[in-house]
């Protein structure tokens, strides 16, 4: 069965700190990897794309890594910001199917002043 | 270009009530996708469209239907409102098949 299991549900870290969000994928056949990021009270926007051949990816403070080996993803934040608060959501594409897209449930981000 | 519009941003209904969320997109997107998102949930996928006149179910499509009668618009209907359908929801779009989707704000409903 298809799945995306993110860690962890939920995270705390103080401003200026970094952090890293996981992403476990059973995903078969797999065609590519998102990362979006999910602000209270609005839809979720994307962040980064991977493909099978990337290995990492950056966008600004937000880097994501992807190890289709061990079907491992993470995304690390650098020097986080009160802005960075928000839901953080892997989403693994199939490459059969006329839907293709598993979401995982989400890793909720708090910063701390 | 404004993207992925819904309307209404807010709605409580009574039990036993109908309504449509409208989804609009001026991205000439071929693909549109209806999720609801319950607290501290994930996305489950209602249902999606490849295409005008063409839509199929997803996770959850009981008490819901849709329909697709030009690229731009993907409007749901909920039928007979029940507490369980309190909810937000999501309309996203992507032009073609494993792209990336780009979301509407959301409608968040509330079913008393």
């Amino acid at each position: 069965k298809n799945q995306v299991e993110q860690s962890p549900q939920s995270l705390i870290i103080l401003e200026g700190k970094n952090c890293t969000l996981q992403c476990n994928y059973t995903v078969s056949p797999f065609s590519n990897l998102r990362w979006y990021k999910q602000d209270t009270g609005r839809g979720p926007v994307s962040l980064t794309i991977m493909t099978f051949s990337e290995n990492t990816k950056s966008n600004g403070r937000y880097t994501a890594t992807l190890d289709a080996d061990t079907k491992q993803s993470s995304l690390h934040i650098t020097a986080s910001q009160l802005s960075d608060s928000a839901s953080y959501i892997c989403v693994v594409s199939a490459r059969s199917g006329t839907y293709k897209y598993i979401f995982g449930t989400g890793t909720r981000l708090k910063v701390l002043a | 270009n404004a993207g992925v519009t819904q309307t209404p941003k807010f709605r409580i209904l009574k039990i036993g009530q109908s309504m449509t969320l409208q989804c609009a997109q001026d991205m000439n997107h071929n693909y549109m996708y209806w999720y609801r998102q319950d607290p501290g949930m994930g996305l489950k996928l209602i249902y999606y469209s490849v295409g005008a006149g063409i839509t199929d179910k997803g996770e959850v499509p009981n008490g819901y239907n849709v329909s697709r009668s030009t690229t731009e618009d993907f409007p749901l209907r909920l039928e007979l409102a029940a507490p369980s359908q309190t909810s937000v929801y999501f309309c996203a779009s992507s032009y073609s098949v494993g792209d990336t989707q780009y979301f509407g704000p959301g409608t968040r409903l509330t079913v008393l």
